[in-house]
């Protein structure tokens, strides 16, 4: 079954500190990972999108990982600030066609002062 | 500036009444999509539309339809609203061809009393 798992649920963090965002997912075949952020009430923005060949992707203060053979990503963000306070989403997508999107629950994030 | 827009933020409906959900983009993308997203669920595919009057049902299509009259315009119709149909409803779009970004507008949150 296609799963997308996102870990931890919710982290605080003070602002000025780096934290790591977790996405295991089961999904095959594998086309495309995205990360998307997600202020309160809004709609999701894409951070990155990384193909099976890019193992790193940078955006500003956002760096994404995967490892496509252990089938894991990670969000890096780096000397947070306060607006990036949001949930953080993951979202695989299968070969197959693009309606098959698997997201992830994703993560919700406070930087606090 | 590329755009997806909701014609409603905020829309409170009485059990039974019928809802209109429209999004508009501007980016001549063939793809375009609703979701709905929930407390711990998740985003969920209601359906999807892959060009004029194009459809798929995605995961959750029960007690809602879809039109595509026109390449930039999709609209979600709730013929009877239920109060389980309260939730934040996300339409997105994106370029034919499944590495193709998703772009968000910035949501519709139905109150359904």
């Amino acid at each position: 079954k296609n799963q997308v798992e996102q870990s931890p649920q919710s982290l605080i963090i003070l602002e000025g500190k780096n934290c790591t965002l977790q996405c295991n997912y089961t999904v095959s075949p594998f086309s495309n990972l995205r990360w998307y952020k997600q202020d309160t009430g809004r709609g999701p923005v894409s951070l990155t999108i990384m193909t099976f060949s890019e193992n790193t992707k940078s955006n500003g203060r956002y760096t994404a990982t995967l490892d496509a053979d252990t089938k894991q990503s990670s969000l890096h963000i780096t000397a947070s600030q306060l607006s990036d306070s949001a949930s953080y989403i993951c979202v695989v997508s299968e070969q197959t066609g693009a309606n098959n999107l698997f997201f992830g629950t994703g993560t919700r994030l406070t930087v606090i002062p | 500036d590329v755009k997806v827009t909701q014609s409603s933020r905020y829309l409170v409906k009485r059990t039974g009444e019928k809802v209109f959900l429209e999004c508009v983009q501007d980016m001549d993308h063939e793809n375009m999509f609703w979701y709905r997203q929930d407390p711990g669920l998740g985003l969920r595919l209601i359906y999807f539309s892959y060009d004029v009057k194009m459809k798929e049902k995605g995961d959750i299509p029960e007690g809602y339809s879809v039109s595509r009259e026109k390449k930039e315009r999709f609209s979600l119709i709730l013929e009877s609203a239920s109060t389980n149909q309260t939730s934040m409803y996300l339409c997105a779009s994106s370029h034919r061809g499944d590495t193709g970004e998703l772009f968000f507008g910035e949501g519709s949150r139905l109150t359904v009393l």
